[in-house]
C-alpha cells in the first residue's frame, strides 16, 4: 500500500487560512469516509485532530476542518496561528483491512 | 485522565526479537480497538497493526506481516506487539493508540497516543 500523497510543506501569516491535501486512490480515500488528520509538534506524540473525514474530538479546535471529494481530502486550519506550526498527516483505511498515512506536511507559521 | 504508556524499546541486533507492552491507566482498554503506529528517525507516521477490543481480529501492515504479531490481556489492561526477525528498517519510535469513544464500528483513527518506546535495530 503506497502511502498518501500530501505537499512536503505549506506556509501562511497569522490570522490567514490554509489547506493541506492529501491525495490517495478508489482503493483508500475514494472509497472510504474513514480519512483521519493529525498534528504532531517535535518530540512529541500525535495529535488527533479530525476522523471519519470531518468529525471534530471534543476538545479540539473548531478552527480546524475537514473533507473529502474523490480521492482527495483536505485539512484547512481557519486563522493560522504560531502555535499551529507543526507536522501533519492524513491517513485513510484501505481496501486490504489495513491505514496507510501520508508522508506529512510542514506547516511554517511566517 | 487517560494515559498509555509504552515499554520494552532497546538496542537489538538484526534477527532478533523484543516484545513492546502498552499499559493503560483511566481507560478501560477492553473496551476498544487498539493501534500501533512507528516513526523511524526524521521520518513520517507509519502504521503497523490494529486488534479487536477482544482480540479475535487482527490486521498487521504489510511491511510486518509474518514478522510482528499484535495481542491483548484485557485482564491487565495491556497491549502487546511481538516484534520477530527484526532488521534495521524497524528501528523506530513505537506508539500505541485507542480509537475514540463509540468508534469500535469504525475503528480506523486514533485518539489517545502513548508517548512511544524506542527501538534500535543494530549490530
Amino acid at each position: 500500500q503506497s502511502a498518501l500523497t500530501q505537499p512536503a510543506s505549506v506556509s501562511g501569516s497569522p490570522g490567514q487560512s490554509i489547506t493541506i491535501s492529501c491525495t490517495g486512490t478508489s482503493s483508500d480515500i475514494g472509497f472510504y469516509n474513514y480519512v483521519s488528520w493529525y498534528q504532531q509538534h517535535p518530540g512529541t506524540a500525535p495529535k488527533l485532530l479530525t476522523f471519519d473525514v470531518h468529525k471534530r474530538p471534543s476538545g479540539v479546535s473548531n478552527r480546524f476542518s475537514a473533507s473529502k471529494s474523490g480521492n482527495t481530502a483536505s485539512l484547512t486550519i481557519s486563522g493560522v496561528q504560531t502555535d499551529d506550526e507543526a507536522d501533519y498527516y492524513c491517513c485513510s483505511y484501505t481496501n486490504t483491512n489495513t491505514l496507510v498515512f501520508g508522508g506529512g506536511t510542514k506547516l511554517t507559521v511566517l | 485522565q487517560v494515559q498509555l504508556v509504552e515499554s520494552g524499546g532497546g538496542v537489538v541486533q538484526p534477527g532478533k526479537s523484543l516484545r513492546l507492552s502498552c499499559v493503560g491507566s483511566g481507560s478501560i482498554l477492553s473496551n476498544y480497538f487498539m493501534h500501533w503506529v512507528r516513526q523511524a528517525p526524521g521520518k513520517g507516521l507509519e502504521w503497523v497493526a490494529l486488534i479487536s477490543f477482544d482480540g479475535n481480529s487482527r490486521s498487521h501492515a504489510d511491511s510486518v506481516k509474518g514478522r510482528f504479531t499484535v495481542s491483548r490481556d484485557n485482564s491487565n489492561n495491556t497491549l502487546y506487539l511481538q516484534m520477530n526477525s527484526l532488521r534495521a528498517e524497524d528501528t523506530a519510535q513505537y506508539f500505541c493508540a485507542r480509537v475514540p469513544p463509540y468508534s469500535n464500528f469504525a475503528p480506523y483513527s486514533m485518539a489517545v497516543w502513548g508517548r512511544g518506546t524506542t527501538v534500535i535495530v543494530s549490530s
